[in-house]
């Protein structure tokens, strides 16, 4: 699987975007984008994951460019409760393919 | 959505004891669970992949007769870590996939403490 680069940390003020971005320079054309969150102490929450397009959902929109080399996680209005880890993992689809963490952007939302 | 539900949440337990952790999902079948292990302020590591009526495969480095695992029916796979010992203190967090979505869930990790 392809190995993604993030910032080790971001601040966001609450109610503004945040906009988390990853680099995945290796990445393949079969391996989708995968993003999930880890809030203190709890196991890791799925966000939202696509392949080319553009993809959203209730809880945020993911921007893949179009050579595919980096993605953004955009959360439209943050919350104090969005303050978690957030990780960006790209892996093949389908069967018995797993999950390996990088080590995450730790997102701090501030009132 | 799809539930992962891990048991104990937090467990202590003498050096050189052996404890069980369950994940179970839910409301769905899994024939493949995973397994990670997360020490404090460090990512979540893959320790093994949990296959349902067969063996589970070792991520390279994971001892497997210490990190005992049972993939016994397709909503239940557990966890032993073995003659536990203070460095094994560590947060475990199993994930399950859904097989009709192959969406991956995660339990809400357990707390182990050697003492």
């Amino acid at each position: 699987d392809a190995k993604t680069t993030q910032p080790t940390s971001m601040d966001c003020a609450e109610g503004r975007a945040a906009n988390l971005p990853c680099n995945h320079s290796t990445i393949s054309g079969n391996e989708y984008v995968y993003w999930y969150r880890q809030i203190h102490s709890q196991g890791p929450q799925y966000i939202i994951h696509g392949l080319k397009n553009n993809e959203t959902n209730e809880m945020a929109s993911l921007i893949i460019t179009e050579d595919r080399k980096s993605s953004t996680l955009i959360l439209p209005h943050a919350t104090l409760r969005d303050t978690a880890v957030y990780y960006c993992i790209v892996r093949v689809g389908g069967n018995f393919n797993k999950f390996y963490f990088g080590s995450g952007t730790k997102l701090n939302v501030k009132p | 959505g799809a539930v992962v539900s891990q048991h104990p949440s937090r467990v202590i337990c003498k050096s050189g004891t052996s404890v069980k952790i369950e994940c179970r999902s839910l409301d769905f079948q899994a024939t493949t669970m995973f397994w990670y292990r997360q020490f404090p302020k460090q990512s979540l590591m893959l320790m093994a992949t949990s296959n349902e009526g067969s063996k589970a495969t070792y991520e390279q480095g994971v001892e497997k007769d210490k990190f005992l695992i049972n993939h016994a029916s397709l909503t239940l796979s557990t966890l032993t870590v073995t003659s536990a010992h203070p460095e094994d203190s560590s947060f475990y967090i199993c994930s399950a996939r859904e097989e009709v979505t192959y969406g991956y869930t995660f339990g809400s990790g357990t707390r182990l403490t050697v003492v």
